[in-house]
């Protein structure tokens, strides 16, 4: 059980294009779900928190304009970055929060790696 | 959220126990203590947490001190598949549930 699904695992886009990646909770409901950010032997960097059904919450210094998120179901969180960058390119990972039984463990997506050209 | 110190690297021999310290010095009484381990270009898994009493699952086992400000996590049986980067995480129990990752400790199992 508590499985997160994340898609595409690996996009290659050309610079000025919008990508948008996937997050799913697969046998759970996640109300919150996170997305992150993480470069080649760093840690992971939280980006935004997504509440589903409104806004996502940004950490400091992310473009919200830049780094779309949309919680539109109990399931589903998207990360669309937009009119993307070579300095996007990045390995970019979500979790979901599992509410049921122990307290609030993030489960996590396998990551997406973005190669902007 | 506390913050967490690691070691950055550690070995371990194949089969012996991998024992792996983390200081949360700043921790207050209602945050939990969780482990994830990150194997090359994947997402984090979990793998064990607790509030004050030690742990154990089918992975591994978390010892927390007394005064909750240090934990360990212990692989019992190290194996080459264990790997990983591994990241202890303090954070509250109510209100944000934003996870705050640390440096970690990189571990390397030795055949």
């Amino acid at each position: 059980g508590a499985v997160v699904s994340q898609h595409p695992s690996r996009v290659i886009c050309k610079s000025g294009t919008s990508v948008k990646i996937e997050c799913r909770s697969l046998d759970f409901q996640a109300t919150t779900m996170f997305w992150y950010r993480q470069f080649p032997k760093k840690s992971l960097m939280l980006m935004a928190t997504s509440n589903e059904g409104s806004k996502a919450t940004y950490e400091q210094g992310v473009e919200k304009d830049k780094f779309l998120i949309n919680h539109a179901s109990l399931t589903l969180s998207t990360l669309t970055v937009t009119s993307a960058h070579p300095e996007d390119s990045s390995f970019y990972i979500c979790s979901a929060r599992f509410t049921g039984g122990a307290k609030n463990i993030q489960y996590f997506g396998a990551g997406t790696r973005l190669s902007v050209l | 959220d506390a913050k967490t110190t690691q070691p950055p690297s550690m070995d371990c021999a194949e089969g012996r126990a991998a024992n792996l310290p983390c200081n949360h010095s700043t921790i207050s009484g209602n945050e939990y203590v969780y482990w994830y381990r990150q194997i090359h270009s994947q997402g984090p898994q979990y793998i064990i947490h607790g509030l004050k009493n030690n742990e154990t699952n089918e992975m591994a086992s978390l010892i927390i001190t007394e005064d909750r400000k240090s934990s360990t996590l212990i692989l019992p049986h190290a194996t080459l598949r264990d790997t990983a980067v591994y990241y202890c995480i303090v954070r509250g129990g109510s209100g944000t549930y934003k996870y705050i990752f640390g440096t970690g400790t990189r571990l390397k199992v030795l055949a």
